[in-house]
């Protein structure tokens, strides 16, 4: 079946560096979703990406679907505290079903 | 109101218990789900209804019975639970599912079984 690779599965930063998860589907991705899950809450959509290429930035976050709309990635600029948590990348498996494949997820730690 | 409410926060139960969890949301969502989520694991989806409908089983042993009674409600039934049955099981809703929609997510159950 359809499998979203996600790595690393940690990473431990200091405050103010830089920070990228990336995934990778064994299938071409009708779009892809990213969340944020902070420790003890729940997953909180960030953002979608549907089109080859796509790039998109919401202040330090910024989010790439690859040309083949097999991978992504997610970069955070300058870490700070409140960037602690567990990053998942989610594929749509089918556009017409709601389900997704999440990927493992990346935990970031920040060091202050 | 942007808001998933999930009650309880907390459930313990034995295994031969029967229990509920609930769910609600008020944002007109014609999709609801139930995910459960292990420590250190992403989502795992369990089903998807949508208009009120079941449309998505993923395999998931009977012993769970999910309800959809209206639009806002989506209920999951729990009898004779096993240990490793406990986790944290997550509702979450979207527009719909014709179109990849964002899902919205509540705060979620913890489960317990003894």
């Amino acid at each position: 079946g359809q499998q979203v690779m996600q790595i690393p599965q940690y990473q431990h930063v200091q405050e103010g560096e830089d920070f990228t998860t990336y995934c990778n589907s064994s299938t071409t991705l009708s779009n892809i979703q990213w969340y944020k899950q902070r420790p003890g809450g729940h997953p909180v959509f960030l953002i979608q990406l549907v089109k080859s290429g796509e790039v998109k930035k919401q202040k330090r976050l910024t989010f790439q679907f690859g040309e083949a709309k097999k991978n992504s990635s997610l970069h955070i600029t300058a870490t700070q505290t409140t960037d602690v948590g567990t990053y998942f990348c989610a594929g749509n498996a089918s556009s017409n079903t709601g389900k997704l494949i999440f990927g493992q997820g990346t935990t970031l730690q920040v060091k202050p | 109101d942007t808001e998933v409410t999930q009650t309880p926060k907390h459930l313990v139960m034995g295994m031969t218990n029967k229990k509920s969890l609930k769910c609600e949301q008020h944002m007109g969502h014609r999709a609801m789900y139930w995910y459960k989520q292990k420590a250190k694991k992403p989502p795992e989806l369990m089903f998807v209804y949508s208009y009120e409908k079941l449309s998505i089983n993923e395999s998931v042993p009977s012993r769970f019975s999910p309800e959809c009674p209206n639009s806002s409600l989506l209920n999951l039934h729990l009898h004779a639970l096993q240990p490793e049955d406990s986790a944290l099981y997550l509702c979450a809703s979207s527009q719909g599912v014709a179109r990849v929609y964002e899902q919205y997510f509540g705060p979620g159950t913890r489960l317990t079984v003894t």
